[in-house]
């Protein structure tokens, strides 16, 4: 596609449900990477996949959060029993590899998630 | 559509140079301008700029942003080989607290 996408755009969820979050990256980029940002805060890393190595997962704040990327393109990251202080913009970046100098991410619109 | 341009695309200048790099923006409901440094993985944040902090530094970096040119330039003074790396800049908006980033410029410095 034209660049990378994610859905939904916005989300509400009451306290203690699942949600599932979804990111198509760019055709062909093998990295793709998870972030959430809450607001004036930075980004803060959550997982990221690169090819078929294993994922990782150091940025994972609890293991109520878990991700997959299938086929080595689409990619959902799942948040289990959510909490108000998940509460946030996700955003999915991919790029052609393991981001260097000479590397750009390129970024999606982000999921607003908002847990009640 | 909201849209964050930076320029130039790629810059290479020598160590001890001084560098300016340029964002512009196009973002209904404005809120807050960031600043990042991606080397590897992860972003590092640098600035937020918004309507009340419109000028940040720190060592040899400073920013400033321009309300009424909707734009914000980064300044990198004396230049060193670890700042090497893609410099990003975002704009988050209100109401949905989206982020929109631009490109980045990929900056360069040779020894």
């Amino acid at each position: 596609g034209a660049g990378v996408s994610q859905s939904p755009s916005n989300k509400v969820t009451e306290k203690g449900k699942d949600v599932e979050l979804r990111c198509d990256p760019i055709s062909g980029h093998t990295a793709l990477y998870w972030y959430r940002q809450s607001l004036g805060q930075g980004l803060e890393f959550l997982i990221y996949f690169q090819g078929n190595s294993a994922p990782d997962k150091s940025g994972l704040p609890s293991d109520r959060f878990s991700a997959e990327r299938t086929g080595g393109s689409v990619s959902t990251l799942t948040i289990q029993r959510t909490q108000q202080e998940d509460s946030a913009v996700y955003l999915c970046a991919s790029s052609l590899r393991l981001a260097g100098v000479g590397d750009t991410q390129y970024f999606g619109p982000g999921t607003r998630l908002t847990v009640l | 559509e909201d849209k964050v341009v930076q320029s130039p695309l790629s810059l290479v200048v020598h160590e001890g140079d001084t560098v300016t790099l340029n964002c512009s923006y196009e973002v209904t409901n404005f809120r807050s301008l960031l600043w990042y440094k991606q080397e590897k993985k992860a972003p590092t944040f640098l600035f937020m700029l918004t309507s009340s902090g419109i000028e940040k530094k720190s060592g040899r970096l400073s920013s400033i942003l321009d309300k009424k040119e909707l734009s914000s330039i980064l300044n990198i003074t004396a230049t060193q080989t670890g700042d090497s790396a893609i410099y990003l800049c975002a704009v988050e908006r209100y109401g949905d607290d989206k982020i929109i980033f631009g490109k980045g410029t990929r900056l360069h410095i040779l020894p």
